[in-house]
C-alpha cells in the first residue's frame, strides 16, 4: 500500500519561501508510471492542482503560479518536494502531495493522497 | 473559479437516490477519465470512483459513476447520514497538462 506523507513548516512569514517535503514509502518515485503531484486547499475552499514531476525531473505546473513554484525530486531519498516563493496570505492552505497514474491511454486524477499538512502565511 | 462545474450542494433523506453533476469541456472530461472524491472534514481526499465508474475495495456498491460526452455524475442509491461530506469531481485536462477538479459538491442528508 502506497503511502505519502507530507513534512514541513506549518507557519511562513509573507514574502517568504514554503517548503514542503513528500515522502513516499511502499512505493517508489522513479517509477514510470506515475507523476508525482502538489494540490492544495484553501480553508473553506475546493482542491486546486499545482503541479507535478516525472522521476526524469521533468515538471509542470498551473499557470496560476507562474514563476512562483517548483517541484523537485530527490530519488535517493524517496522524496519529492515543493516551493513556492514570495508567499502572501492567499497562500495559507492544506497542501497535499498525491500519486498520479500515467497509463497508455492517459494520465488520471490522483489515486494517493498524503494526509496534508496545513501551512499559515502570517506575520 | 474551477474549470469543471459541480452544484454546490446537494441533499436527500435517509434511503433516497441522490445524484451529483460534473461539466467539463472536450479537453478535460471529454477525453479523459473522471475520479470522484469524498472528503470529510480535516481529512484527505478519498477516491470513491476511478476510471468514470469503477469502485476501489471498500467503497459500498450503492455509489455509481458515470461519464457521457463532456459531464460525469455520481449516484448514491439508498444515502445515508455518514454519507454527509464534501464530493469532488477531476479529470486529467489536456490544454494544462495537469489536473483540474470541479467546486465540490457539499452532501446534507436530512
Amino acid at each position: 500500500q502506497v503511502q505519502l506523507q507530507e513534512s514541513g513548516p506549518g507557519l511562513v512569514q509573507p514574502s517568504e519561501t514554503l517548503s514542503l517535503t513528500c515522502t513516499v514509502s511502499g512505493g517508489s518515485v522513479i517509477s514510470g508510471s506515475h507523476f508525482w503531484s502538489w494540490i492544495r486547499q484553501p480553508p473553506g475552499k475546493g482542491l486546486e492542482w499545482i503541479g507535478y514531476i516525472y522521476h526524469s525531473g521533468s515538471t509542470n505546473y498551473n499557470p496560476t503560479f507562474k514563476s512562483r513554484v517548483t517541484i523537485s525530486v530527490d530519488t535517493s531519498k524517496n522524496q519529492f518536494s515543493l516551493r513556492v516563493t514570495s508567499v502572501t496570505a492567499a497562500d495559507t492552505a492544506v497542501y497535499y502531495c498525491a500519486r498520479t497514474p500515467v497509463l497508455p491511454t492517459g494520465t488520471w486524477p490522483p489515486n494517493y493522497w498524503g494526509r496534508g499538512t496545513l501551512v499559515t502565511v502570517s506575520s | 473559479q474551477s474549470v469543471l462545474t459541480q452544484p454546490p450542494s446537494a441533499s436527500g433523506t435517509p434511503g433516497q437516490r441522490v445524484t451529483i453533476s460534473c461539466s467539463g469541456s472536450s479537453s478535460n472530461i471529454g477525453s479523459n477519465t473522471v475520479n470522484w472524491y469524498q472528503q470529510f472534514p480535516g481529512t484527505a481526499p478519498k477516491v470513491l470512483i476511478y476510471n468514470n465508474d469503477q469502485r476501489p475495495l471498500g467503497v459500498p456498491d450503492r455509489f455509481s459513476g458515470s461519464k457521457s460526452g463532456t459531464s460525469a455524475s455520481l449516484a448514491i442509491s439508498g444515502v445515508q447520514s455518514e454519507d454527509e461530506a464534501d464530493y469532488y469531481c477531476a479529470a486529467w485536462d489536456a490544454s494544462v497538462n495537469g489536473v483540474v477538479f470541479g467546486g465540490g459538491t457539499k452532501l446534507t442528508v436530512l
